[in-house]
C-alpha cells in the first residue's frame, strides 16, 4: 500500500470555524489531490498539486484553499466551514505525471459541520 | 465535459453468482480506464486498469475490457464471494491530464 496518511480521521466542527485537514505521504510522489465523496456524486476533485507551491483548482474548489510547502504534505483548509462541506475527504497521490499513472488514496477524513 | 456513467446500485447477488457492472465513458481519444473498490470504512483501492483499446485489466478474479467501439469498460467476475461486497467506482483519465473522472459508484451486496 502507498504510504499515505490523513489527519484527523474524524472531526466535528461548527459552522463558521476554520478547519485544516492534512495529507502526508512517504512516497515522494509529485502529484497530490484532494477529493470529497458525497452520496450520488462519487468523488469530486477539490484541488490538486503538481509540485511544491504549485496548486490548481478542481471542479468543486469554492470555499476551499490548499497549500503545499513540502513534497510530503498537502493541506486542505476550509476558511469558514459550512454544513454543505460535511463530507468524507480523501487525499490521493500519483507519480511522475504519465497519463497512465495511477492514483493511490488515503484512508479518508470524515468531517461533520454542525 | 468528460463523464463516466455506471449502473446504479445496489446490485444484490447470491454467492457464486456472475457479476457485471456496466461503465461507459465519454472522453475522446484514448483515456486510461480504471476500476476502484471501496470496502466499508476504507479508502479507495485500485482494482484494475487498462490503458489502450482492447486491453483487458484483471485482478482478484475481476476483469474489464477496454472497448473503444462502445466506449465501455464493464466490470465482470465469474463467481462473487461475500467478501466482494463493496462499492465499485469506474474512472477515466483523459490524455495529457492527471485528473480522474469518477462514476457515482455501484454498491455490490453479496449474500451467502
Amino acid at each position: 500500500d502507498a504510504g499515505i496518511t490523513q489527519s484527523p480521521r474524524h472531526k466535528v466542527t461548527e459552522t463558521g470555524t476554520p478547519v485544516t485537514l492534512r495529507c502526508h505521504q512517504t512516497e515522494n510522489h509529485r502529484y497530490m489531490y484532494w477529493y470529497r465523496q458525497d452520496p450520488g456524486h462519487g468523488l469530486r476533485l477539490i484541488h490538486y498539486s503538481y509540485g511544491v507551491k504549485d496548486t490548481d483548482k478542481g471542479e468543486v474548489s469554492d470555499g476551499y484553499s490548499v497549500s503545499r510547502s513540502k513534497t510530503e504534505d498537502f493541506l486542505l483548509t476550509l476558511e469558514s466551514a459550512t454544513s454543505s462541506q460535511t463530507s468524507v475527504y480523501f487525499c490521493a497521490i500519483s507519480g511522475t505525471g504519465e497519463r497512465t499513472d495511477t492514483q493511490y488514496f488515503g484512508p479518508g477524513t470524515r468531517l461533520t459541520v454542525l | 465535459g468528460d463523464s463516466v456513467t455506471q449502473m446504479e446500485g445496489p446490485v444484490t447477488l447470491s454467492e457464486e453468482a456472475f457479476l457485471t457492472i456496466n461503465c461507459t465513458y465519454t472522453a475522446t481519444g484514448y483515456p486510461s480506464l480504471f476500476w476502484y473498490v471501496q470496502y466499508p470504512g476504507e479508502g479507495l483501492q485500485l482494482l484494475l486498469k487498462a490503458t489502450k483499446a482492447d486491453d483487458k485489466g484483471s485482478n482478484k478474479g475481476f476483469e474489464a475490457t477496454y472497448r473503444k467501439e462502445t466506449t465501455s469498460f464493464h466490470l465482470e467476475k465469474g463467481s462473487v464471494q461475500v467478501s466482494d461486497s463493496a462499492v465499485y467506482f469506474c474512472a477515466e483519465v483523459r490524455r495529457n491530464t492527471d485528473k480522474l473522472i469518477f462514476g457515482t459508484g455501484t454498491r455490490l451486496q453479496v449474500f451467502p
